[in-house]
């Protein structure tokens, strides 16, 4: 089986910073999947780390720690827009992308 | 560019009924999924092909049977369905190069 933990909620104010833990136990790893998901809406495609490191598009940046079963999203200079659930996948294998619970993130004005 | 069409968008069904929910790709992708979401417990997978005419068994797949008899269309059906089954359904892809899936907008189930 396996076990992908992340917080389930977290607010934030406008313009500032956000970052989001994912902690993962899981029967195999091929890389680690962060997508981001609007009320109401699909998932959609935010970023990808399968080495360990940091990985920046934009505003939003992406770590990932395979010894440490470890990752986070970090949200920079946040929006109203992104009020939004971020979920945390791991790929197991071929075939299996595994999701977290997800974060729900609320930004304040 | 369609992407991922899933249909119906919502559907209200006594228990007891047979569903099917519909998905159509025309990425051309191999690998396809059915999840379902509920709150405070994620995506979960039912079903995935991995290519036309072979199909597997996800996290959940009791009560849901899928079928893939081409490389677009991968139904996902309820033969008869519980109010457990009331669930919001994403149906998804996958980019073999990439690892990226790409949802569908969804549908929402609800048993009665």
């Amino acid at each position: 089986g396996q076990n992908i933990d992340q917080p389930t909620e977290m607010t934030a104010t406008e313009g500032a910073i956000v970052q989001i833990n994912c902690t993962y136990q899981t029967s195999g790893f091929n890389g680690l999947f962060w997508y981001q998901q609007h009320a109401g809406e699909a998932p959609t495609f935010l970023s990808y780390n399968v080495l360990d490191g940091l990985e920046e598009k934009g505003r939003f940046s992406s770590f990932l720690s395979r010894s440490k079963g470890y990752s986070y999203l970090l949200l920079k200079e946040l929006q109203m827009k992104d009020s939004a659930s971020y979920l945390c996948a791991v790929r197991e294998n071929d075939y299996k992308l595994s999701f977290g619970a997800g974060t729900t993130v609320t930004v304040r004005a | 560019i369609a992407g991922i069409t899933q249909a119906p968008t919502s559907q209200i069904l006594a228990a007891g009924r047979r569903m099917t929910l519909r998905c159509t790709q025309d990425m051309r992708h191999n690998a396809m999924y059915w999840y379902r979401q509920d709150l405070g417990l994620g995506l979960r997978l039912i079903h995935y092909s991995n290519t036309a005419g072979t199909t597997g068994k996800g996290e959940v797949p009791d009560g849901y049977s899928v079928s893939r008899a081409n490389t677009d269309d991968f139904p996902l059906t309820l033969a008869s369905a519980v109010p457990s089954q009331t669930s919001v359904y994403f149906c998804a892809s996958r980019d073999r190069n990439t690892g990226e899936l790409f949802f569908g907008e969804g549908s929402r189930l609800t048993v009665l």
